[in-house]
């Protein structure tokens, strides 16, 4: 069974530019969760989506980054434009669990955004 | 709001020590504590799931303990390896996980 696919892997931009993430979360799994990383801390919720509804967006900086999760499968979230502080990894999780039932999370191996 | 701490920050032991690693947690109201692991540049592998009606947890080398009402939870890993060097974090909440900093295991032959 394949695992939760992100791309890119890494990117690096110059501040005020827009950048996108993809992911692609395991096969059947309802929930998505996009965190951040940033460098010796642990990952940290931005927001969280059951099928395409977005539940917990409470710490996702709405005036630069938005986020989707069209037909409730693939999802993408944007950052628009950067700023030098959002240079950190984006996790991508995805698990089985419902909001009644929640389970393991499973994690893809992130994109490393670099901000110049 | 919820607050969890990992120590320590870092770990280096011979091969085949035993060991544990501590997390504690602020507000014991839990649900749900998981223990990760990530190697670098990689995402994170869950390694053991407890739910806040359990109290520990096994898999293969490690236990995972967890105390709710001293807001604590260990991972003992068993003769460790070289293999098990990683950042281990762990994870407390429902659908809402707030993480530890992780301790940074290394484990030398």
């Amino acid at each position: 069974e394949a695992g939760v696919v992100q791309s890119p892997r890494y990117k690096i931009i110059e501040k005020k530019q827009p950048v996108a993430f993809w992911c692609n979360p395991i096969s059947g799994h309802n929930t998505l969760y996009w965190y951040l990383q940033n460098l010796g801390q642990g990952p940290e919720l931005l927001i969280r989506y059951e099928n395409e509804e977005a539940v917990d967006d409470s710490q996702l900086p709405k005036d630069r980054f938005s986020a989707e999760r069209l037909k409730g499968v693939d999802s993408t979230l944007k950052i628009q434009p950067a700023e030098l502080g959002d240079s950190a990894v984006y996790l991508c999780a995805s698990s089985p669990g419902t909001y009644s039932s929640p389970d393991t999370q499973y994690f893809g191996p992130g994109t490393r955004l670099t901000v110049l | 709001k919820q607050e969890v701490t990992q120590i320590p920050a870092a770990l280096s032991v011979p091969e085949g020590e035993n060991l544990v690693l501590n997390c504690s947690f602020t507000d014991s109201a839990i649900y749900n504590l998981q223990w990760f692991r990530q190697d670098p540049g990689k995402g994170l592998t869950s390694l053991l799931l407890i739910q806040s009606s359990q109290r520990e947890q096994t898999s293969g080398r490690l236990n995972a303990s967890l105390d709710k009402s001293s807001g604590r939870s260990t991972l003992y890993i068993a003769a460790s390896q070289p293999g098990d060097s990683a950042t281990y974090l762990c994870a407390v909440g429902f659908q809402k996980l707030v993480f530890g900093t992780g301790t940074r295991l290394l484990v030398s032959p």
